[in-house]
């Protein structure tokens, strides 16, 4: 199994811009996430699925949209880039307790 | 979810047992107590976690105090590559969605 994978490792985009980051798992978990970290801070969390075409708001999802139509996949969309989107994001899926996390998007908005 | 505090910073000896402190002081009945580490920028990784009772993997043990309002993660031979940074996070079992703080910044020196 690849585990989470997340595409791209590295971003730059420029303010205004839009993108989609990619997040996709192979365990065949139900739920799924993604987290932003800020420099020397802890995981916050922007939005969650529970299953395919179930999603809900984390912590901090202004500016963020996401969509869950297959177990597999679960992209995140920013709708217009600001420097305070500027941050490394995770994906995370579980089915028990653990959650597995992806490798990270690191992201720069200029 | 109940919040936690922890140490910003430990140090332990190489080979020598490291034992990371958390207080949960306003943990719920039914809320789980879970570690994970993040090593330098990678995604977070899923240590342990637990209810009421101890717990060990081939990781760590978890001790969970008997009123629950606290709990210890134990590192029995620290190496290395153990050097981290560790969240101790509460939340409910459904969804997985957990909560970040600071962590604590574990030094294993030689």
């Amino acid at each position: 199994n690849a585990g989470v994978t997340q595409t791209p490792k590295f971003q730059v985009l420029k303010t205004g811009q839009s993108m989609t980051l990619q997040c996709a798992q192979d365990m065949n978990h139900e739920y799924m996430s993604w987290y932003r970290q800020d420099p020397g801070m802890g995981l916050r969390l922007i939005h969650y699925s529970v299953g395919a075409g179930i999603t809900d708001q984390g912590e901090v999802p202004n500016g963020y949209n996401v969509s869950r139509s297959t177990t597999e996949d679960f992209p995140l969309r920013l709708l217009s880039a600001a420097p305070s989107q500027t941050s490394v994001y995770f994906c995370a899926s579980s089915k028990g307790k653990a959650q597995y996390f992806g490798p990270g998007t690191r992201l720069t908005v200029l | 979810d109940a919040k936690t505090t922890q140490p910003p910073s430990m140090d332990c000896a190489e080979g020598r047992a490291a034992n990371l402190p958390c207080n949960h002081s306003t943990i719920s009945g039914n809320e789980y107590v879970y570690w994970y580490r993040q090593i330098h920028s990678q995604g977070p990784q899923y240590i342990i976690h637990g209810l009421k009772n101890n717990e060990t993997n081939e990781m760590a043990s978890l001790i969970i105090t008997e009123d629950r309002k606290s709990s210890t993660l134990i590192l029995p031979h620290a190496t290395l590559r153990d050097t981290a940074v560790y969240y101790c996070i509460v939340g409910y079992g459904a969804g997985n969605m957990l909560t970040f703080g600071g962590g604590t910044r574990l030094m294993v020196k030689p």
